[in-house]
């Protein structure tokens, strides 16, 4: 069965140093693996994906995310976090060879502090 | 910007009304997808269309929820004798056939059931 797992609830960050949200995720063929994000009010938007190729995948807003096969996880990074970047953020996995089915995690909320 | 609206933004209802929602995609894609999202949950998929073809649906969608989307436009879905763990926000997402891992989401509508 795929699931996707974020183990950090909350990520607290302050402004212009780097962050990570974790992701570890669970698929019986090859991942397709995304990040999304939820502002206040607002719906999800897409950030970046890994379908295939480069481990590491460049998104919007600065955002970048690495694939690691061996250990199963999608990390996003960013090099230099901006108090704008507050907000929640979604793993979502899906299996390359079966449906259409994205499966999420619960979400990271994250915080960056001046 | 013509992204995917969804009306109504809010809806509360009693326990056992029927109660229906729209999603207007934007006007391009032909792939249209239902999810449902709790408070601290992730997204969970409902049902998938291509066109006005309700392509998938979920195991776990009970009988009392129905979706159309009649003429490959915009969809509705409808829940029967509503109960209080209905109680979400319902978010519909497009996609255009060419880039289909990429969904572009609706603000959703707030359901409480009283």
């Amino acid at each position: 069965a795929q699931s996707v797992a974020q183990p950090e609830d909350q990520v607290n960050v302050a402004e212009g140093n780097p962050l990570t949200v974790k992701c570890t995720y669970s698929v019986s063929g090859n991942p397709y693996l995304f990040w999304y994000v939820q502002y206040p009010n607002r719906g999800l938007q897409f950030l970046l994906k890994y379908i295939t190729g480069d481990n590491l995948v460049k998104g919007s807003y600065g955002f970048e995310a690495e694939f690691n096969k061996s250990q199963t996880s999608f990390h996003l990074k960013k090099p230099s976090a901006l108090v704008s970047d507050s907000a929640l953020y979604f793993c979502a996995v899906r299996d390359g060879g079966s449906n259409y089915q994205l499966i999420w995690g619960a979400g990271t909320k994250l915080i960056i502090k001046p | 910007d013509t992204g995917v609206s969804q009306d109504p933004r809010h809806k509360i209802t009693k326990r056992g009304q029927n109660v229906t929602f729209r999603c207007d995609p934007i006007s391009e894609h032909n792939r249209l997808y239902w999810y449902r999202q709790t408070l601290g949950q992730g997204p969970e998929f409902l049902t998938y269309f291509q066109n006005e073809a309700q392509l998938e649906k979920s195991r776990l969608l009970s009988d009392r929820f129905s979706a159309e989307r009649p003429k490959g436009s915009f969809s509705t879905l409808e829940i029967q004798r509503t109960e209080q763990g209905d109680s979400a926000m319902y978010l519909c997402a497009s996609s255009p056939k060419a880039t289909n891992e990429k969904l572009f989401f609706g603000s959703g509508t707030q359901l409480s059931v009283l």
